[in-house]
């Protein structure tokens, strides 16, 4: 079967534009987790989801970040008013399981630009 | 909250030889280890995980150690070849939620 794919690839975003990016989970999975990995560093969290139910938003680094997930397959993280610092690569990875203490797959990414 | 800690941050081997990665963590509660590997450009993927009820586990070339009660473990990686060449992080889930919290990341470097 497929494995999580994520769109776009690439985006480039002029600064204050609003960015949508998909990611697609393997088939079945219950859990869903969105990371932000910046050049030469670890994937840092941002939001877990478990089915459709957003069940920790505590990395989000700000309001202009938003993830949803409403029937609890295909999940969108948007970025409001896009700024430079959030120029990086989100990665979305999903669970069998419930939790975090499970094998995660992880898509390609998103790269984003903010000229 | 959890603190992770990945040494070195950069580590070249000689082919064949064997290569050693460490992360220490700071919640005792904490139970599940996995690793991963990050070729260039490429996505994560999970190479080894342990759980806590066992000091390790090994899988061909690649071992995971355990130590509890130092909180930390160790990547074991022996007769490095070409293809072991990428980043390697290591990861702890944060006891009580769902938050993992990565390491910074080890690159390795296998010369010929």
């Amino acid at each position: 079967g497929a494995g999580v794919s994520q769109s776009p690839r690439y985006k480039v975003a002029k600064r204050g534009q609003d960015v949508a990016l998909r990611c697609d989970p393997i088939s079945g999975h219950v859990s869903l987790f969105w990371y932000q990995q910046a050049l030469g560093q670890g994937p840092e969290f941002l939001t877990y989801f478990q089915n459709e139910a957003q069940l920790d938003k505590s990395g989000l680094p700000s309001d202009r970040f938003f993830a949803e997930r409403p029937e609890g397959s295909v999940s969108t993280l948007k970025i409001q008013r896009t700024q430079q610092e959030d120029s990086a690569v989100y990665l979305c990875a999903s669970s069998l399981a419930e939790g975090a203490k499970n094998i995660q797959y992880f898509g390609a990414g998103t790269r984003l630009s903010v000229l | 909250g959890e603190n992770v800690e990945q040494h070195p941050s950069t580590l070249s081997v000689q082919e064949g030889d064997s290569a050693v990665i460490k992360c220490t963590y700071s919640d005792s509660a904490s139970n599940y280890f996995p690793w991963y590997k990050q070729e260039l450009g490429k996505r994560p993927q999970l190479i080894i995980d342990i759980r806590s009820n066992v000091g390790e586990k090994k899988d061909q070339r690649i071992a995971v150690t355990l130590n509890k009660t130092a909180k930390h473990f160790s990547l074991h990686i022996t007769e490095t070849q070409p293809e072991d060449s990428a980043v390697y992080f290591c990861a702890v889930p944060r006891w009580g939620d769902d938050k993992i919290i990565f390491g910074k990341g080890t690159r390795l470097h296998i010369l010929p």
